[in-house]
């Protein structure tokens, strides 16, 4: 099936633990993101990748890592977990074209919960 | 701040009536303009997209823009009760959604 897939879909975690979370996105574009929603279920980008280079930094804290080994993938590490990173965190892609961001297509999401 | 506002809702149609969505965003040099649907405890996806002033129809979908008066919108005509779920309305190229029009139609 051509998607974005992440893994795991759920992760349950203590405090101060360290964690990653998978993305890979078989349609070939050149652009990736992550994104997390909160309870509240507001949606807020965090970091962008394209073609492997960072493009967009938003204001996260410096906890969280992402990682793009190639532009099919792109991994997110969060170190030292806090119970206000519980949410979920959506990963998504698209095909960049002309400077500007097309749709993107996001992925099944990966429920976080930091007891 | 640039903002993306929609009202959060619970918007109520009986079905079969037209169901109207609006955004506004603060941030003129938006260019693209994106509606994504998304069921509760889904992902978002796509239903339309619109780059230039008018109306841009797709089956039961019609989406406006109006870049004067910075504002967005999606018509729903012909609501289905699967058509209940929240609206996101997104702005590119500084990626920002809204927060999202809860729209439940009423069987």
């Amino acid at each position: 099936d051509t998607a974005v897939s992440q893994t795991p879909k759920y992760l349950v975690t203590q405090m101060g633990n360290d964690k990653s979370i998978k993305c890979e996105q078989n349609l070939g574009h050149d652009t990736m993101y992550w994104y997390k929603q909160d309870s509240k279920k507001f949606l807020k980008i965090m970091f962008s990748y394209n073609n492997k280079e960072l493009i967009i930094n938003e204001t996260v804290p410096n906890r969280f890592s992402p990682k793009s080994p190639d532009k099919a993938h792109l991994n997110l590490h969060i170190n030292s977990l806090e119970l206000g990173d519980s949410a979920v965190y959506f990963c998504a892609s698209s095909q960049a074209y002309r400077g500007q961001y097309n749709e993107q297509f996001f992925g099944p999401g990966t429920r976080l919960t930091v007891l | 701040q640039k903002e993306v506002e929609q009202n959060s809702g619970p918007l109520s149609v009986p079905e079969g009536a037209i169901a109207s969505l609006n955004c506004t965003y603060s941030d003129r040099g938006s260019q693209s303009f994106f509606w994504y649907r998304q069921y509760s405890g889904k992902s978002p996806e796509l239903i339309m997209f619109i780059y230039s002033n008018g109306d841009k129809e797709d089956g039961r979908f019609t989406a406006q823009l109006n870049k004067a008066s910075q504002y967005v919108s999606l018509l729903i005509r012909d609501s289905q009760p699967s058509d209940s779920a929240t609206y996101l309305c997104a702005v590119t190229p500084k990626i920002i959604f809204g927060k999202g029009t809860r729209l439940h139609i009423l069987p």
